[in-house]
């Protein structure tokens, strides 16, 4: 069972560097979301493609942020110019399947600490 | 927009009893969907039970249940036979459709006492 996965699991990087998260989303899988949870905090909407189409942004992504999904099968999101407050767990989640709902399945993250 | 509101930060039951889970949400929409989502420590979010609005019927998974109240906004979770296992943080979801990104409330930690 291939389900969702993402790279790197953990990233640590200096204030100022750029860093690039990928998800891999299920197969047969259409709609991809990128989300962002703090500690404590309920998972905050980032931006969602459908195939390779970015359909959606949130207010949260700033112009720091930028998120692709060439071919409508994985997705990256990099970060430039990182901040400390972009510290957090970037979580990936796709959904759309033959014959599904509308459920989303999620990876196990990318937690990224910017010292 | 749509929100989300867990008012238990945390929740503590006894192995083997029942415990639940409140959530309300506000929506002027009719149609759309409910989640429950379970996230244990430094482990991935799995997806726990689901609701769709339209159902009048309440959702049912093995030990968890659900009791949505369409008027009242109010989806709660119940666990029966609560386990080890079943401790963690347990987030609400609303879906307003396939197209739109789920808004979750801010969890509550379900810690099980052995």
């Amino acid at each position: 069972d291939t389900g969702v996965s993402q790279n790197p699991r953990h990233k640590i990087t200096k204030r100022g560097q750029n860093v690039t998260f990928r998800c891999d989303p299920i197969s047969e899988h259409n709609r991809l979301y990128w989300y962002r949870q703090t500690l404590g905090q309920g998972p905050e909407f980032l931006t969602y493609f459908q195939n390779e189409a970015q359909l959606e942004k949130s207010r949260l992504l700033s112009d720091r942020f930028s998120a692709e999904r060439p071919k409508g099968s994985f997705s990256t999101l990099e970060i430039q110019r990182t901040e400390q407050g972009d510290s957090a767990m970037y979580l990936c989640a796709s959904s759309g399947g033959t014959g599904e709902g509308n459920e989303q399945y999620f990876g196990p993250g990318t937690r990224l600490t910017v010292t | 927009a749509q929100t989300v509101t867990q008012s238990q930060p945390e929740m503590s039951v006894q192995e083997a009893e029942t415990v639940t889970l409140s959530c309300t949400y506000d929506t002027s929409e009719s149609d759309y969907y409910l989640f429950w989502y379970k996230q244990p420590p430094s482990r991935q979010m799995i997806l726990v039970i689901r609701q769709e609005a339209y159902k009048q019927q309440n959702a049912t998974e093995n030990r968890f249940s659900v009791n949505f109240q369409k008027a009242a906004k109010s989806f709660s979770l119940k666990i029966s036979d609560s386990q080890l296992g079943d401790a963690a943080m347990y987030f609400c979801a609303y879906l307003l459709s396939g197209n739109t990104p789920l808004v979750f409330g801010k969890g509550t930690r379900l810690s099980v006492i052995a």
